[in-house]
C-alpha cells in the first residue's frame, strides 16, 4: 500500500531551537497535513497544504507542499516546550477533504535533557 | 465551536469480547471517518462516511468489525469478538467539503 517516509523518527530540541521534518512519498498527493498528537489525545491539524510549491505559515509554523507533489517539509522557529509532541504528515489523493488520509509514522520532539 | 467528541475514553476488554465506541463529529460536517492508531504508528483508516452512506470501508475487518451512522450524524464502531491485536486507539474525525480533518480524542482499546 501507499507509504509515507517521514524524518527524522525523533529528535531532541533546546529551547530557542529551530527544527525542521520531511515526508516523502512515491505517490503524488493533491493535498498535504501537518499534525501535532499529545499523549493521550487525539491528532490537532497545524497546517494544510492545497496547491504544489504553496508555503504557509501559522505563527512559528512554516510548512511547504513540493513542486513534485512527493513531498512536504515543516519548520519550527525559535522553538519552545509545549512544541514538544509527535507530528505527523498525512497526504490525500482526493480534492478537498474527500478521500483518505494516509500518515507518516510521526516524528517525535522532546526536551533535550 | 465543539469539537469531535468520542466515548468511552478507555475501555479494557478481555479477547472474544465485544466492545462499542461512539462519535459525535463537529456540528454541520458531514464526512466521517473512523481510524485505528497503533502504537508508534500513525492513524490508519477505517471507514469513511458521506452523511449516513459509507465512501469507503476497503481496510476495515469486516469480519470483526462494523460501524454505522444512522441519520447521518453520531456513529458508532463495533468490534465482535476482539483479538489481541485490536489493542489500539480509535480516533473518530470529521470534516467540511472544503477543509481537513478534526480528530476527536481518541478510544484506547485494551484487549487482554
Amino acid at each position: 500500500g501507499q507509504q509515507l517516509n517521514q524524518s527524522p523518527q525523533s529528535m531532541f530540541i533546546q529551547e530557542g531551537e529551530d527544527v525542521s521534518m520531511n515526508c516523502t512519498s512515491s505517490s503524488i498527493f493533491n493535498t498535504w497535513l501537518w499534525y501535532k498528537q499529545d499523549p493521550g489525545e487525539g491528532p490537532v491539524l497545524l497546517i494544510a497544504l492545497y496547491k504544489a510549491g504553496e508555503l504557509t505559515s501559522n505563527g512559528r509554523l512554516t510548512a511547504q507542499f513540493g513542486i513534485t507533489r512527493k513531498d512536504s517539509f515543516l519548520n519550527i522557529s525559535a522553538s519552545i516546550p509545549s512544541d514538544v509532541g509527535i507530528y505527523f504528515c498525512a497526504g490525500q489523493m482526493g480534492g478537498g477533504s474527500q478521500g483518505n488520509l494516509i500518515f507518516g509514522k510521526g516524528t517525535k520532539l522532546s526536551v533535550k535533557p | 465551536e465543539a469539537g469531535v467528541a468520542q466515548s468511552p475514553r478507555y475501555k479494557i476488554i478481555e479477547k472474544r469480547q465485544s466492545v462499542a465506541f461512539w462519535c459525535n463529529p463537529i456540528s454541520g460536517h458531514a464526512t466521517l471517518y473512523w481510524y485505528q492508531q497503533i502504537l508508534g504508528q500513525g492513524p490508519k483508516l477505517l471507514i469513511q462516511f458521506q452523511n449516513n452512506g459509507v465512501v469507503d470501508d476497503s481496510q476495515l475487518p469486516k469480519d470483526r468489525f462494523s460501524a454505522e451512522r444512522l441519520k447521518g450524524v453520531d456513529s458508532t464502531l463495533k468490534i465482535q469478538p476482539a483479538k489481541l491485536e485490536d489493542s489500539a486507539v480509535y480516533l473518530c474525525a470529521s470534516s467540511e467539503v472544503t477543509f481537513g480533518q478534526f480528530f476527536g480524542p481518541g478510544t484506547r482499546l485494551t484487549v487482554l
